[in-house]
């Protein structure tokens, strides 16, 4: 089955800077690759996606980038806001099938 | 729309005790999922159904089963509940490829 592969597992960033988090996938039949973000003690949310036919995806000051030779996907988050706060969790699946997440990474943006 | 709700949002157990999950989703979604959240873990599949009546198991459905008897409601139980079932639970629904998930059931057994 599918493994997926998230670094790093925190993440202490300064309000302003780049954050970029990494996720490796292994199945190389996967298309879909959704990144949720999860206040604490609230539901993960959705916050940006990307399909296989594209390399690349910009909402505002979130990016994703998506290599399928090399098996990789990451998250940009670009002048960070201490409401950035959250753990962020890749995900990858192959159509319609379940999903497989990475183990999260805890972001920290200090003011 | 309510979208996905998950009852109860915390219960305590004590082992070899059985309780239910429930899981309602108003979008007429087809898929459903329960995942298990554990700290450092990320979120884990323990069982999921593509469609009324069906269900499938998932990374980690030891100690579990579920029922879709309705397309809006997707069912958790734990037959005997151990200490090693503590955890955050969550239920999602999906349509096309984005899931949506339930605010969490937060359960400790003791």
């Amino acid at each position: 089955g599918e493994n997926v592969e998230q670094h790093p597992s925190t993440l202490s960033v300064q309000e302003g800077d780049s954050a970029v988090i990494k996720c490796t996938y292994s199945d190389s039949a996967s298309n879909y690759f959704p990144w949720y973000k999860q206040e604490l003690g609230k539901r993960p949310q959705l916050i940006i996606d990307i399909r296989s036919n594209v390399g690349e995806k910009k909402d505002q000051r979130i990016a994703v980038t998506l290599n399928k030779t090399a098996k990789h996907f990451s998250l940009h988050i670009t002048e960070t806001q201490p409401e950035d706060s959250a753990v962020y969790f890749c995900a990858a699946s192959s159509g319609y099938s379940t999903l497989t997440f990475g183990k999260g990474t805890m972001l920290l943006v200090s003011p | 729309n309510a979208g996905v709700t998950q009852t109860p949002k915390f219960r305590v157990l004590k082992t070899g005790q059985s309780m239910t999950l429930l899981c309602a989703q108003d979008m007429n979604h087809e898929y459903m999922y329960w995942y298990r959240q554990d700290p450092g873990m990320g979120l884990r599949l323990i069982h999921y159904s593509v469609g009324e009546g069906t269900t499938a198991k998932g990374e980690v459905p030891d100690g579990y089963n579920v029922s879709r008897l309705k397309k809006q409601n997707f069912l958790l139980g734990l037959e005997s509940a151990a200490p090693s079932q503590t955890s955050v639970y969550f239920c999602a629904s999906r349509t096309g490829y984005e899931q949506y998930f339930g605010p969490g059931t937060r359960l400790t057994v003791t």
